[in-house]
């Protein structure tokens, strides 16, 4: 496809399950971001890759969640024992290179979680 | 520490009238500062963005912003509104000659359009 794509576009879960969250990026794009945007607040950072590997893993709100990506391209948002509190759309988005965010990000529709 | 404000959560404006959108910004190094729109039902997308040179950028539908740094304001506007503009718009700070992980999105400013 032309655009960032990901999968599923909603997901509910129980409290404490873990859940996987895909996203497809623009072929040819070396830069991956992750954000989630909760109700009414903005969106917030959680992790950005350069290829394969993740320089700042900070921004993740817990140890309960991790990320990979494989292949330079798909990449894998993982919560583990999933809480109300991570209920939210996540978004994806890819960009050609990292040149430290500058470049144009292109996001994609995003998965909207709810943790019941 | 950077941080980003936009001042309105929500504007409404009538057709053709002019739209003022804003966005102050705090930080203490230069910073690279976006707007980025999201239509109803669609991702997120690019308006226009400042990275050096001209502080004056324009979009290709009409919008414009200007850098003031002495004013740290980076206010997005446009002289007539349209009916298509009516979306949620993101003013975006990154702090320069740093990671990515540094972007800051401000809270959003949805922009209504009255026929």
């Amino acid at each position: 496809g032309a655009g960032v794509s990901q999968s599923p576009s909603n997901k509910v879960t129980e409290k404490g399950k873990d859940v996987e969250l895909r996203c497809d990026p623009i072929s040819g794009h070396t830069a991956l971001y992750w954000y989630r945007q909760s109700l009414g607040q903005g969106l917030e950072f959680l992790i950005y890759f350069q290829g394969n590997s993740a320089p700042d893993k900070s921004g993740l709100p817990s140890d309960r969640f991790s990320a990979e990506r494989t292949g330079g391209s798909v990449s894998t948002l993982t919560i583990q024992r999933t809480q109300q509190e991570d209920s939210a759309v996540y978004l994806c988005a890819s960009s050609l290179e990292d040149r430290g965010g500058v470049d144009t990000q292109y996001f994609g529709p995003g998965t909207r979680l709810l943790v019941l | 520490a950077q941080s980003v404000t936009q001042l309105d959560s929500q504007v409404p404006v009538f057709e053709e009238a002019p739209v003022e959108l804003r966005c102050n910004y705090s930080s203490s190094v230069s910073v690279y500062l976006f707007w980025y729109v999201q239509y109803p039902n669609q991702g997120l997308q690019l308006l226009l963005k400042y990275l050096s040179g001209s502080t004056l950028v324009e979009s290709i539908n009409g919008f414009e912003a200007e850098f003031k740094k002495s004013e740290t304001s980076f206010h997005l506007t446009k002289p007539s509104a349209h009916m298509s503009d009516a979306a949620e718009y993101f003013c975006v700070l990154i702090p320069g000659y740093s990671s990515a992980s540094k972007i800051i999105f401000g809270s959003g400013t949805r922009l209504s359009i009255r026929p």
